[in-house]
């Protein structure tokens, strides 16, 4: 079945500091992986996506990285601020067409000052 | 472009009651997603519409059920409300044609509380 597993559960950095959330999707036929940000009551936010021909995906501080073999994604955020707190949910998605996203745990970052 | 939108945006509703969210999504978008998320199970995925039809379920109950109208915007019914489905029910647009995956923009969610 779809799994998408999701670790760690929650991160706390220092400001400045990069922190690494990692993934791992069951289903082989996965091939787009978008990030979410989610704030304290709000919405998901889309922060970055790859697609399953890409390894790698940069925009300003933050980066995604797809191993496909290992069925695992990353995402890293460099230098972090302390508006980067946020609960970041990975997703992997099947190339069918049909637009159903399978969600990680979610991981709650907390960057202190 | 305006942003998806989701009306009532907090619904209280007593067991056994049925509820109907409704979804308007980005101008042009095609394709609305809905999803359940709970502290407990996370986000889980409902149904997908695409030019008002449904092209892809999840694991709902029969109770959890949606349309979507000509406009795009679509709506999602659930019938014999359970405490259970206390929940935020978000729902996402997508370009969504078929072949490709596209980015899926959420609504603010519509916090549901059953009592």
């Amino acid at each position: 079945g779809e799994n998408v597993e999701q670790h760690p559960s929650t991160l706390s950095v220092q400001e400045g500091d990069s922190a690494v959330i990692k993934c791992t999707y069951s289903d082989s036929a996965s091939n787009y992986f978008p990030w979410y940000k989610q704030e304290l009551g709000k919405r998901p936010q889309l922060i970055i996506d790859i697609r399953s021909n890409v390894g790698e995906k940069k925009d300003q501080r933050i980066a995604v990285t797809l191993n496909k073999t290992a069925k695992h994604f990353s995402l890293h955020i460099t230098e972090t601020q302390p508006e980067d707190s946020a609960v970041y949910f990975c997703a992997a998605s099947r190339n069918t067409g049909f637009q159903k996203l399978v969600f990680g745990t979610g991981t709650r970052l907390l960057v202190s000052p | 472009k305006a942003g998806v939108t989701q009306t009532p945006r907090y619904l209280i509703k007593t067991r056994g009651q049925q509820v109907t969210l409704s979804c308007s999504p980005i101008s042009g978008h095609r394709s609305v997603s809905w999803y359940q998320q709970t502290p407990g199970q996370g986000l889980q995925f409902l149904f997908e519409y695409f030019s008002e039809t449904q092209r892809n379920k999840g694991n709902f109950p029969g109770r959890f059920s949606g349309r979507q109208f000509s406009n795009s915007r679509s709506e999602m019914n659930v019938s014999t409300l359970e405490l259970g489905d206390s929940a935020l029910y978000l729902c996402a647009s997508s370009s969504g044609s078929a072949g490709t995956q596209y980015e899926q923009y959420f609504g603010p969610g519509t916090r549901l509380t059953v009592t």
